[in-house]
């Protein structure tokens, strides 16, 4: 079974509009970690925002919230105010307590999101 | 932008070769992660080195091996390249072996084609 999955392969949003991106995990670990990522067409990953499985409340970072739905294992990504530098790919992944290795990332596929004036 | 450090940014081989690809990590970072995205994927956890040896991997073949040297700077060999091969190579930096991954900073990446 995948660990990440991610059904939206492309989301387009208006300009100044807010945008949910679906992320659904599958673990038997008790303890865990969850992470988004935005990849712009260079390359690089950029962390947006995380939420560990035992925290209480949902996680923000700026206009980035995760909207952490542990009995349903969903941790979707919410962009509030969305912006044209916002168009990405963005991914989803997962940390779990018991792999070796602290950065042993699981990453889904990838959302595409692309922002239209 | 971060800073790690990957090189080349690009590189084209035939099947059969070998090839190194490097990571300087971000200044104080000890650990580094090796990651291969192919085309439309997520990437996929190849190895970490903390402290110079090898510490977790990812379900890759021996071909695909790693160096960390003194100063924390990486290396990814592969050898015998196959078509298959062709990714985005990504490397990542985080400040000790049980730093949270939110401290974790990637590189933009080598892309190696396979021809």
């Amino acid at each position: 079974a995948q660990k990440i999955t991610q059904t939206q392969p492309g989301m387009f949003v208006q300009e100044k509009e807010a945008v949910t991106l679906d992320c659904t995990y599958d673990t038997s670990d008790p303890s865990y970690g969850l992470f988004w990522y935005k990849q712009p067409s260079s390359g690089e990953m950029i962390f947006l925002i995380y939420q560990g499985s035992y925290d209480q409340q949902n996680a923000t970072e700026g206009r980035y919230s995760l909207n952490f739905q542990k009995a349903r294992k969903s941790a979707n990504l919410v962009i509030s105010a969305s912006q044209l530098g916002d168009s990405a790919m963005y991914f989803c992944a997962m940390r779990e307590a018991g792999q070796t290795g602290a950065n042993n990332l699981f990453f889904g596929t990838g959302t595409r999101l692309t922002v239209i004036p | 932008e971060t800073g790690v450090t990957q090189s080349p940014t690009h590189l084209i081989k035939t099947r059969g070769q070998q090839v190194t690809l490097r990571c300087s990590s971000q200044s104080g970072h000890n650990t580094v992660s090796w990651y291969q995205q192919a085309l439309g994927q997520g990437p996929q956890f190849i190895f970490q080195y903390y402290r110079e040896e090898e510490n977790g991997r990812g379900n890759f073949p021996p071909r695909f091996s790693g160096l960390q040297f003194p100063n924390y700077s990486s290396e990814l060999n592969v050898n015998a390249l196959e078509l298959d091969d062709w990714a985005l190579y990504l490397c990542a930096s985080t400040s000790d072996l049980r730093g949270r991954p939110t401290e974790a900073f990637f590189g933009q990446g080598t892309r190696l084609t396979v021809v």
